[in-house]
């Protein structure tokens, strides 16, 4: 069965200090990864997505991932966060053109001033 | 461009009333989706359609309906709310087919039934 696990419920990090973000998927076919990022009371928006090519990923906001298919692992990071990175952050994994994704339980970052 | 909108943004239900929570897409999307949303639980897929007139179901179907009669709209009806249907719902929409979609969602509906 398909899922995805994040690890880390909630994550504190300091103001300039580097992040990652764990995510493991399960997946019975070709993968298609994605991050999302959903501040409080809003929508969810997109940080960046993995389908075919280089492994390492760039996104919005400064985020990239690396794909290990050997580990089953898409993890997020950032070389120095900033207090508007506070949110939550979904991992994500679904088929061809985006349909049933998959969603890991969400991490919560609190970034300390 | 709106995007994916939803309404209401906020709803109140008192236990086996029925209603329907709305989506559009502007964007001439396919794939449509509606998920909810759970705390500690992230979201999962309660149905999704591939195209007009064509829709399955999800994860977490049961105590949810759906139809797809138009590209830009895919509504959710609860026929009889329930506690355990408290929930934020978010609908989204891709154009289904490439490698590189993606789905965009909407602002979400915060649904409490008493």
């Amino acid at each position: 069965a398909q899922s995805v696990t994040q690890p880390d419920i909630h994550i504190t990090v300091s103001e300039g200090a580097s992040l990652e973000l764990r995510c493991n998927y399960s997946y019975g076919a070709t993968p298609y990864l994605f991050w999302y990022v959903q501040s409080p009371g809003q929508g969810l928006q997109l940080l960046l997505k993995y389908f075919s090519g280089d492994t390492l990923v760039q996104g919005i906001k400064g985020f990239e991932a690396e794909f290990k298919r050997s580990q089953s692992s898409f993890n997020l990071r950032k070389p120095s966060v900033h207090w508007s990175d506070a949110a939550e952050y979904f991992c994500a994994v679904g088929g061809k053109g985006a349909q049933k994704l998959v969603f890991g339980q969400g991490t919560r970052l609190t970034i300390n001033p | 461009n709106a995007g994916v909108t939803q309404t209401p943004k906020f709803q109140v239900l008192k236990t086996g009333q029925s209603m329907t929570l709305q989506c559009a897409q502007d964007m001439n999307h396919e794939y449509m989706s509606w998920y909810r949303q759970d705390p500690g639980m992230g979201l999962r897929l309660i149905h999704y359609s591939v195209g007009a007139g064509i829709t399955d179901q999800g994860e977490v179907p049961n105590g949810y309906n759906v139809s797809r009669s138009t590209t830009e709209d895919f509504p959710l009806r609860l026929l009889s709310a329930a506690p355990s249907q408290t929930s934020v719902y978010f609908c989204a929409s891709s154009y289904g087919q490439a490698e590189s979609d993606t789905q965009y969602f909407g602002p979400g509906t915060r649904l409490t039934v008493l």
